[in-house]
């Protein structure tokens, strides 16, 4: 079965500092890997993905993320956050072939940023 | 636009009645999904469709009902509600063959009393 875990809930950096969000999947195959950020009432967008080819991805709005299979993580990353950034943010794991139809996504951290 | 359009935004709904969720979009994308979000607990599916005339069950159906009569459409029903759907509900959609990536909805926040 797919999983995912994001161990941190809640976040908070200052404006500025650099951000790492953690993300750990447990899939029976290469996955495809999903971060989305979701705004204070809102719909999720995708913030980037990763299905093969190079391990670092780049995303939208300064992010980034990195596959480490031997670690089964994809964890997001912006070497300097800005106010903007505050959401919540998932990471979500799937692959829409062979007859699954499931994204499983993560329980979500909340990214707070202070002045 | 294009895009997921979800009514109603807000919905409180006393239990035992029925609603209708109501999701549309224009993007063409074959499957859609409906997910609902609740604290603690993240995204859950609770059905999903590849295309229009087929339906299937997510991780957590019961209670929920869906349709799919055209490429356009995917409502979710509650036959009758109760206070354990207070939830927000997220409509998405994908482009079969893609590289993945479902587009949400707004959402639609249900409190059932």
């Amino acid at each position: 079965a797919q999983s995912v875990t994001q161990p941190d809930i809640h976040i908070t950096v200052s404006e500025g500092a650099s951000l790492e969000l953690r993300c750990n999947y447990s899939y029976g195959a290469t996955p495809y890997l999903f971060w989305y950020v979701q705004s204070p009432g809102q719909g999720l967008q995708l913030l980037l993905k990763y299905f093969s080819g190079d391990t670092l991805v780049q995303g939208i709005k300064g992010f980034e993320a990195e596959f480490k299979r031997s670690q089964s993580s994809f964890n997001l990353r912006k070497p300097s956050v800005h106010w903007s950034d505050a959401a919540e943010y998932f990471c979500a794991v799937g692959r829409f072939a062979d007859g699954n139809e499931k994204l499983t996504f993560g329980t979500g951290t909340r990214l707070t940023i202070i002045p | 636009i294009a895009g997921i359009t979800q009514a109603p935004t807000s919905q409180i709904l006393a239990a035992g009645r029925r609603m209708t969720l109501r999701c549309t979009q224009d993007m063409r994308h074959n499957a859609m999904y409906w997910y609902r979000q609740d604290l603690g607990l993240g995204l859950r599916l609770i059905h999903y469709s590849n295309t229009a005339g087929t339906t299937g069950k997510g991780e957590v159906p019961d209670g929920y009902s869906v349709s799919r009569a055209n490429t356009d459409d995917f409502p979710l029903t509650l036959a009758s509600a109760v206070p354990s759907q207070t939830s927000v509900y997220f409509c998405a959609s994908r482009r079969r063959g893609g590289t993945g990536e479902l587009f949400f909805g707004e959402g639609s926040r249900l409190t059932v009393l």
